[in-house]
């Protein structure tokens, strides 16, 4: 299995622009995660889905930013308007008998 | 509700000095308990799991229930090592909080030669 694949690896955009970030999870899991990385808060959970629901998305910081899984293979984090204080890496992750993450998206917003 | 706390932002030792990394957790029930490991702009991989019971590169860690912690342990502490290290806490399945991860703020270890 080729693992949690998460596109794209780098973005850069300017403020106000739409950002869509992409995640396959690994076939079979049920469980799919989004989480944001900084320095200065760390790990933090978006969002998490049970077999294509949105369980648990309380973490997501604000409107501007939503989640859709349209399917057990795919699932897309959508920010918009960016912002700059949106910078951070975006990790998905997927969950069978355990917790497998992606290599994350590095979005910087100028 | 969960918490993971690592008391520790930053933790140096040298190299072949043993190591400790703290771990407290607040579950009301059984939790599954993990370490993930993060080396340098990578992704996050899982080292530990405490059903497991197993080591993995040199690393152990025993869930304490009555002190809620499980601490990751070292010996001999290679620069290798060096890395963020996060420790990660799960409902049991079949409870409600199953598949949830929650997240420790992490601790960066810096082996030195």
């Amino acid at each position: 299995d080729a693992g949690v694949i998460q596109s794209p690896r780098h973005e850069v955009t300017e403020m106000g622009q739409e950002v869509t970030l992409r995640c396959k999870p690994i076939s079979g899991h049920d469980y799919l995660f989004w989480y944001r990385q900084t320095m200065m808060r760390g790990l933090e959970l978006l969002i998490y889905f049970n077999n294509n629901v949105p369980i648990d998305d309380s973490g997501m910081p604000e409107d501007r930013f939503s989640a859709k899984m349209p399917n057990a293979s795919f699932s897309t984090l959508k920010i918009q308007p960016s912002e700059p204080r949106d910078s951070a890496v975006y990790f998905c992750a997927s969950r069978g008998n355990t917790i497998y993450f992606g290599e994350g998206s590095w979005l910087t917003v100028v | 509700a969960q918490r993971v706390t690592q008391p520790e932002k930053l933790l140096s030792v040298f190299k072949g000095a043993p190591v400790e990394l703290k771990c407290n957790y607040s579950y009301s029930g059984s939790p599954e308990l993990f370490w993930y490991v993060q080396y340098s702009r990578q992704r996050l991989q899982l080292l530990l799991r405490h059903i497991s019971r197993e080591s993995i590169k040199g690393f152990t860690a025993d869930l304490n229930k009555g002190e809620t912690s499980f601490h990751l342990k070292k010996p001999f502490a290679q620069e290798e090592d060096s890395a963020m290290y996060y420790c990660a806490l799960s409902g049991h399945a079949g409870g409600t909080s199953y598949g949830k991860l929650t997240f420790g703020q992490g601790t960066i270890l810096t082996v030195h030669p």
